[in-house]
């Protein structure tokens, strides 16, 4: 079966702009995760989903960063008005349910923001 | 803000030595989980503990997990190239959300 896909796996852009990453789960995960990378760091929480809505979105750095996932699927993270600062691993992670604990991860999508 | 500490940051063995790495928490955690990951790769899942003192193993892979659920380490016997990578550990609290610790590197001459 197919693991957890991210795109793009790569994306440049410049500063101040808009970009939307992609993640899809393993199908039926009820949970979903997002985390930020960078280099030589472990990865840091940024928002967790059970099902459609956001169960802790206590990672988010500030207002520029919103994550969706309307259908309890597929989600989407949002950064606005992009920072060098911003640069990373963005990585994805799926879980079954509730009575499960191992997060499952996608490649992650770098973002350069220049 | 929970934190969790991981050391050492780096580790160059030469094959066949052994390697350990420890995890420290600033608070009391439900579990702690173990994952790999290689150079330019993604975490994968290696195991998780729940219980105070637990101790579990994978073939040369030996886990703990401390008294008070704040500690835990991880110690490979006799490492193998094919162990290159970081080692993370994460922290599980009440709400299902982990905080990584920073890894540690492990490198291994042939």
């Amino acid at each position: 079966g197919a693991g957890v896909s991210q795109t793009p796996s790569n994306k440049v852009t410049e500063k101040g702009k808009y970009v939307e990453l992609r993640c899809d789960p393993i199908s039926g995960h009820t949970a979903l995760y997002w985390y930020r990378q960078s280099l030589g760091q472990g990865p840091e929480f940024l928002i967790y989903f059970q099902g459609t809505g956001a169960a802790d979105d206590s990672g988010l750095p500030n207002d520029r960063f919103f994550a969706v996932r309307p259908e309890g699927s597929v989600s989407t993270l949002k950064i606005q008005r992009t920072e060098r600062g911003d640069s990373a691993v963005y990585l994805c992670a799926s879980r079954r349910d509730r009575g499960t604990s191992e997060q499952f991860f996608g490649p992650g999508t770098r973002l350069t923001v220049l | 803000g929970q934190q969790v500490m991981q050391i050492p940051q780096y580790q160059h063995v030469q094959e066949g030595e052994d390697f350990t790495t420890y995890c420290n928490s600033s608070t009391t955690l439900s579990n702690i989980q173990w994952y790999k990951q290689r150079p330019g790769g993604h975490p994968v899942f290696l195991i998780q503990l729940v219980k105070s003192g637990e101790v579990k193993k994978q073939k040369r892979l030996t886990f703990q997990f401390g008294e008070a659920k704040k500690n835990s380490s991880l110690h490979i016997t006799a490492t193998q190239t094919t162990d290159v990578g970081t080692y993370f550990c994460a922290g599980m609290d009440s709400s299902y959300k982990l905080i990584f610790g920073s890894g540690t590197r492990l490198l291994v001459r042939p």
